[in-house]
């Protein structure tokens, strides 16, 4: 089936490190792709997003590339913080058979980062 | 903050009863989409509402309905609950059904 997932449940940094979350994809027609941040008793929180035209965009202290030849997806975090740590999801945007859009997340690597 | 909110915070039931979840999005979004995230996993999509129709819906059965409102805000209904649905429900709002979505606080039900 189609699904987004990641290739590391979890990841543990030091304080000032860059950080590297990987995440493969599955359905060659996705053209929209959003990471989000989620901490412990929260909903997901909007980090970044991609469109399938581009292969790399960058926010602040965040990057994302896109591989479209080997559907893969990769969250960059510089100079990591311990307010960082949280669940990063990758999520894949799918039309539904009404026009409307689904998003298919993975599971989710959580990242720690000590000081 | 999102600006989307959600309420109840928390909810328990009993099996076999009925609930009702909340959701109002956020100021000029008109679309909303309903998620449900099991302990230790990623959301799973359940349905969307654009314009008070549904739009999408996922691998959820009919026992899980839903409204959207002329203000666009939002209702999750789940009849004859079961163990299972116990998970945090989130709720998300985008200006249009293909554009960036916006998630709440989430519900936690839990299920007795």
């Amino acid at each position: 089936g189609e699904s987004v997932g990641l290739h590391l449940p979890t990841l543990s940094v030091q304080e000032g490190d860059n950080s590297i979350i990987n995440c493969a994809y599955s359905n060659s027609a996705s053209d929209y792709f959003i990471w989000y941040k989620q901490e412990s008793g929260k909903g997901p929180q909007f980090i970044i997003d991609i469109r399938s035209n581009m292969d790399k965009r960058q926010g602040q202290r965040v990057t994302v590339l896109l591989n479209k030849t080997v559907k893969h997806l990769s969250l960059q975090i510089a100079a990591t913080q311990p307010g960082d740590s949280a669940v990063y999801f990758c999520a894949e945007s799918l039309l539904t058979n009404q026009a409307g859009t689904a998003l298919i997340f993975g599971k989710g690597t959580t990242l720690s980062v000590s000081s | 903050e999102t600006g989307v909110t959600q309420s109840p915070t928390h909810l328990i039931k009993t099996r076999g009863q009925q609930v009702t979840l909340r959701c109002s999005s956020q100021s000029g979004h008109n679309t909303v989409s309903w998620y449900q995230q099991a302990l230790g996993q990623g959301p799973q999509f359940i349905f969307q509402y654009y314009r008070e129709e549904e739009n999408g819906r996922g691998n959820f059965p009919p026992r899980f309905s839903g409204l959207q409102f002329p203000n666009y805000s939002s209702e999750l209904n789940v009849n004859a609950l079961e163990l299972d649905d116990s998970a945090l429900y989130l709720c998300a709002s985008s200006p249009r059904p293909q554009e960036t979505q916006y998630f709440g606080p989430g519900t936690r039900l839990l299920v007795l």
